[in-house]
């Protein structure tokens, strides 16, 4: 069945680093792929999404690729600033005849000043 | 704030007994979603209705169940209740049509703790 891996947290970075989470999927077909936020406290957000392949999403400095070719969707950023410290999730939708998401196991990041 | 209202936000309850968490989705949306978010098993979706009829069912125990109504808020029925069902349940909504992806709006959930 349909899977996602994601890199192991936590995450720990200074203020002005450069981010970079992995994101590899198992997938049948051609998925759409998303990542994820979820701030303290809070619901998860969409950060990002790409529905095919090569396809790149961005918002808010986070950048993602949609390779198939190595079937990833690595989340980064050049510059993370404190209030990026949240948990990100990879996902992918993979059956059009539902809306169903599947989500990767989250990695929690900390940018400390 | 996404327009998804979850209620309760916290919930604590005992071994064996049943809870049921209310959702209501953004307006117009008529697709809901339920996950739950747990330390060892991570966000995993459970079931999914779309305008009153169930659409896609994910690893939902049997112990629990789902509808949702005519004014399209939903419901998550929890009974016989284990340690083990202590997690978050987020509740989702989308306006998703069959054959393509709409972005799910997540509410702040849920937190139930069993004792």
């Amino acid at each position: 069945g349909n899977s996602v891996t994601q890199m192991e947290g936590p995450v720990t970075l200074s203020e002005e680093a450069f981010l970079t989470i992995n994101c590899t999927y198992t997938a049948t077909g051609y998925p759409s792929l998303f990542w994820y936020v979820q701030y303290p406290g809070e619901g998860l957000q969409l950060l990002l999404k790409a529905t095919k392949a090569d396809d790149k999403g961005s918002n808010k400095g986070f950048e993602a690729t949609y390779r198939k070719e190595t079937t990833s969707f690595h989340l980064e950023k050049g510059s993370v600033q404190v209030s990026d410290s949240a948990v990100y999730f990879c996902a992918l939708h993979g059956s059009s005849n539902t809306g169903k998401l599947i989500f990767g196991q989250g990695t929690t990041l900390q940018v400390k000043p | 704030d996404s327009g998804v209202t979850q209620t309760p936000k916290h919930l604590i309850t005992a071994t064996g007994q049943r809870v049921t968490l209310r959702c209501s989705p953004r307006s117009g949306d008529l697709s809901v979603y339920w996950y739950q978010q747990s330390l060892d098993q991570g966000l995993q979706f459970l079931i999914q209705y779309y305008n009153g009829e169930e659409r896609a069912k994910g690893n939902i125990l049997e112990r629990f169940s789902a509808q949702q109504f005519p004014d399209l808020h939903s419901e998550l029925n929890l009974s016989s209740l284990e340690l083990g069902d202590s997690a978050l349940y987020f509740c989702a909504s989308s306006p998703w049509t069959s054959g393509s992806y709409n972005e799910q709006f997540f509410g702040p959930g849920t937190r139930l703790t069993v004792l």
